[in-house]
């Protein structure tokens, strides 16, 4: 099992630039949550998708930030402008209905905006 | 509203000797309650979870967790350190709002000297 798949893990870009991160679920997995992790917030959800719909997209900062899951098996997190507050860890993590508990993440997304 | 509150933001041990990581929850009504690891520039790994049934938790690696109700706490612990538990750790509470949120704790830094 490869686990859940992020992508880049490493994304350094200039403040306006359009940044896109993205997901990979852990097959079978129909929940999927977007988390950004910074020292001054710790981790805050910023939106759950089930079964690819958005479920609670209340922890999107600003409408700069938008999310996607056109199919299970993909997702992505696009902030357009971006802006240096911006800089933190994203994490996408998965889990299954008949277990919804249990969280898995993935490794993460460190961007750094200038 | 449900809450959590690590006592310690930072925690340093000897190897061999053991380890207490503290927790405290707040609910109004029975949770359930996790602790995740994160291991330097990774994801979070689920350690262990309390869903109701015993009150006494087992996890990987030899960590377990205690729920007491009365004192509203569920504090980590391990008898003897090793080096590769430093990490950072996070107490987690669900909230019922439709789904499972998981809300987390600040976390703690533990550290393992030799």
């Amino acid at each position: 099992d490869a686990g859940v798949i992020q992508s880049p893990r490493h994304e350094v870009t200039e403040m306006g630039q359009e940044v896109t991160l993205r997901c990979k679920p852990i097959s079978g997995h129909n929940s999927l949550f977007w988390y950004r992790q910074t020292m001054m917030r710790g981790l805050e959800l910023l939106i759950y998708f089930n079964n690819n719909v958005p479920i609670d997209d209340s922890g999107m900062p600003e409408d700069r930030f938008s999310a996607k899951m056109p199919n299970a098996s993909f997702s992505t997190l696009k902030i357009q402008p971006s802006e240096p507050r911006d800089s933190a860890v994203y994490f996408c993590a998965t889990g299954t209905s008949g277990d919804p508990d249990t969280q898995y993440f993935g490794p993460g997304t460190r961007l750094t905006v200038l | 509203a449900q809450s959590v509150t690590q006592l310690d933001s930072h925690v340093s041990v000897s190897e061999g000797t053991p380890v207490l990581l503290r927790c405290n929850y707040s609910s109004s009504y029975s949770p359930s309650l996790f602790w995740y690891v994160q291991h330097p520039n990774k994801g979070l790994q689920l350690l262990l979870k309390y869903t109701s049934a015993a009150t006494l938790v087992k996890g990987i690696n030899g960590f377990e967790a205690e729920f007491k109700k009365s004192e509203t706490s569920f504090h980590l612990t391990k008898p003897s350190a090793h080096m590769s538990d430093a990490a950072e750790y996070f107490c987690v509470v669900t909230f019922s709002g439709g789904y499972n949120k998981l809300i987390f704790g600040a976390g703690t830094r533990l550290a393992v000297h030799p």
